[in-house]
């Protein structure tokens, strides 16, 4: 069982490059989100789904898109990256089951670094 | 919008202090609570929550955490820090429990511990 996993783990692209973030779970989830992570900003949400074949916009959802075309994976394209998209993505999912806190379960994120 | 704050954003204790992280939050119903660390070079994990019930919490490693609701407070604990508690600690707020579970998150503390 390896949770959440993404690839890859490091990137670095040019401005107007475009790139997609693999997230992948296997723990039957049907929740799963997309994240960045900035210094002195915490995690914002960017893009969630509530299961196969449906998305949401989060937080801060511009320049970026995703699909969720497999109820276990969740991609996050950048179609032409900008240096203010530098930022460390973190992946997580969590399950919908009535009674408990939604805890969510977090990948080990992707580093990514606009020139 | 829903903010959360924490009033530290780095925190320098010497091994066997006690800590205590302040996260308060700006939503006035009810909510889950949440406080995740991130290890250096590891992706974030749930460290303890609040649903319901006893406001005092207790989470893995020795932490524990009390929420004061008429302060919308729920600030972190730990009696005795170790050199292996140096990580970044995150509250988190889930304004509107129930899924889809959207998490706001505070900005984080960085935690260093002297040994």
């Amino acid at each position: 069982n390896a949770g959440v996993t993404q690839t890859p783990k490091f990137r670095v692209l040019k401005t107007g490059q475009s790139m997609t973030l693999l997230c992948a779970q296997d723990m039957n989830h049907e929740y799963m989100y997309w994240y960045r992570q900035d210094p002195g900003m915490g995690l914002r949400l960017i893009h969630y789904s509530v299961g196969e074949g449906t998305t949401a916009k989060g937080e801060v959802p511009d320049g970026y898109n995703v699909s969720r075309l497999k109820k276990q994976n969740f991609l996050l394209g950048l179609e032409s990256a900008a240096p203010s998209q530098t930022s460390v993505y973190f992946c997580a999912s969590s399950y919908p089951r009535l009674g408990t806190t939604y805890e969510q379960y977090f990948g080990p994120g992707t580093r990514l670094t606009v020139t | 919008a829903q903010s959360v704050s924490q009033h530290n954003h780095h925190v320098i204790l010497s091994e066997a202090a006690s800590l205590e992280l302040g996260c308060n939050y700006s939503y006035g119903g009810t909510v889950n609570l949440f406080w995740y660390v991130q290890y250096p070079g590891q992706h974030l994990q749930l460290l303890l929550k609040y649903f319901s019930g006893d406001p005092l919490v207790k989470g893995i490693k020795g932490f524990e955490a009390e929420f004061i609701k008429s302060k919308f407070s729920f600030n972190l604990r730990k009696p005795s820090v170790q050199w292996s508690d140096t990580a970044e600690y995150f509250c988190a707020v889930n304004a509107n429990p129930g899924p889809p579970s959207k998490l706001v998150f505070g900005a984080g503390t960085i935690l260093r511990v002297k040994s």
